[in-house]
């Protein structure tokens, strides 16, 4: 049961190129989520989809899009790359809440994408 | 923007030792408060998920409590040990789409 796993691990760019970020899980869970993580600030919402063909925008989504390509998979894409975009990338996802309402779900992490614009 | 803090940033404890760190967040809007384990070259592993004001839970050596009402939660971790030593995060969920806001982290380094 591999859980939630990201790939690439690792990636350099240069300014101005494009990527995609890919994240997958096998928990069947609804939601997912894309996190980025700086030194000396907590991991920070870009995206999430709380169901299969929702999207919204959380703390810090400019400069990304997401596609919620079907139950598994949740991707993150930059489209003209930055070096303000340099960060580690977070995949999550967790289990619908049982009732509305009611927000009680762990959320499951990938390892980790480590990107680096230059 | 809502704003979840943490503290201390860093603790190094003796083996051992019993520890207990601190989130705080506004007590307004609440939906569940997240615990997590973050080791180095890992992925964050969730401990307690608490929803109640009162909530008291445990797993193993680690408890946690929360209180809604003045807006903190507290881990405590009873005779550390080595492999104890990680970042813990807390979180903060504000609504049912389980959207997060996470806290810097305490840093925990427990010294054999």
């Amino acid at each position: 049961n591999a859980g939630v796993t990201q790939t690439p691990k690792f990636q350099v760019l240069k300014t101005g190129q494009s990527m995609t970020l890919q994240c997958a899980q096998d928990m069947n869970h609804n939601s997912m989520y894309w996190y980025r993580q700086d030194p000396g600030m907590g991991l920070r919402l870009i995206y999430y989809s709380a169901s299969e063909g929702t999207t919204d925008k959380g703390e810090v989504p400019n400069g990304y899009n997401v596609s919620r390509l079907n139950k598994r998979e949740f991707s993150l894409r930059l489209e003209s790359a930055a070096p303000s975009q340099t960060s580690v990338y977070f995949c999550a996802s967790s289990k619908l809440s049982p009732r509305q309402g009611v927000s009680n779900q762990p959320q499951h992490f990938g390892d980790g994408t480590r990107l680096s614009i230059l | 923007i809502l704003n979840v803090e943490q503290s201390p940033q860093s603790l190094h404890v003796q083996e051992g030792d019993s520890t207990n760190f601190t989130c705080s967040f506004p007590s307004s809007n609440f939906y569940a408060l997240h615990w997590y384990r973050w080791e180095t070259a890992k992925s964050p592993e969730a401990l307690f998920v608490m929803t109640l004001n009162g909530d008291e839970k445990k797993k193993g050596r680690i408890s946690a409590t929360l209180n809604t009402k003045e807006g903190y939660s507290y881990l405590y971790i009873k005779g550390s040990q080595p492999e104890d030593s990680a970042t813990y995060l807390c979180a903060l969920s504000s609504g049912a789409t389980n959207k997060l806001i996470f806290g810097t982290g305490t840093l925990l380094a427990v010294q054999p």
